[in-house]
């Protein structure tokens, strides 16, 4: 079946810092990847998203890029904000959206000002 | 905006009560889901529905029922609670359009604990 690998944190980092957040995923067939965010105390949002290979993502200067040969969606963020610190999810889709997402576990991002 | 709304942020029962958790979504889309989220073990699907009275089990759906009899609604029912249920449940919502790959939108959250 589908799964989602992430590292699970938490991860601590010091404001103007460099992220990267690996993900790597087994899936049949062509997945939609996404990258979510929950903040403290609510539901997930949609951080950013790719939908075929070399695609990249973006959104609030956080990136990702599919890469199929290696089967990764590893996200990115060139300089870290304390309002960045949240739980960050990646998670797939192969069914073609009827059906439910394939969350990895969360890697919960801390920013020290 | 889009708008999931989840009727309870925090709710406590009891072993064996029959506990309902209610969604509404205000978008009008087809798809509606319901996850739980647990530390170290991230969302699991419980149950989704494709359409009004439609439903498909999830990746757990064992100790869980669904009602959809409304498009807009989406209620997850356990049916004799027990304590290994207690957890956060987010529910979420998505529109079937050409773009087969849509985003699914989230409430809050309800954190429920049983005693």
């Amino acid at each position: 079946g589908d799964s989602v690998t992430q590292m699970e944190g938490p991860v601590t980092l010091s404001e103007e810092a460099f992220l990267t957040i690996n993900c790597t995923y087994t899936a049949t067939g062509y997945p939609s990847l996404f990258w979510y965010v929950q903040y403290p105390g609510e539901g997930l949002q949609l951080l950013l998203k790719a939908t075929k290979a070399d695609d990249k993502g973006s959104n609030k200067g956080f990136e990702a890029t599919y890469r199929k040969e290696t089967t990764s969606f590893h996200l990115e963020k060139g300089s870290v904000q304390v309002s960045d610190s949240a739980v960050y999810f990646c998670a797939l889709n192969s069914g073609g959206g009827a059906d439910g997402l394939t969350f990895g576990k969360g890697t919960h991002l801390i920013i020290q000002p | 905006d889009v708008k999931v709304t989840q009727s309870s942020r925090y709710l406590v029962k009891r072993t064996g009560e029959k506990v309902f958790l209610e969604c509404v979504q205000d978008m009008d889309h087809e798809n509606m889901f319901w996850y739980r989220q647990d530390p170290g073990l991230g969302l699991r699907l419980i149950y989704f529905s494709y359409d009004v009275k439609m439903k498909e089990k999830g990746d757990i759906p064992e100790g869980y029922s669904v009602s959809r009899e409304k498009k807009e609604r989406f209620s997850l029912i356990l049916e004799s609670a027990s304590t290994n249920q207690t957890s956060m449940y987010l529910c979420a919502s998505s529109l079937v359009g050409p773009n087969p790959n849509q985003p699914q939108h989230f409430g809050d959250g309800t954190r429920l604990s049983i005693l």
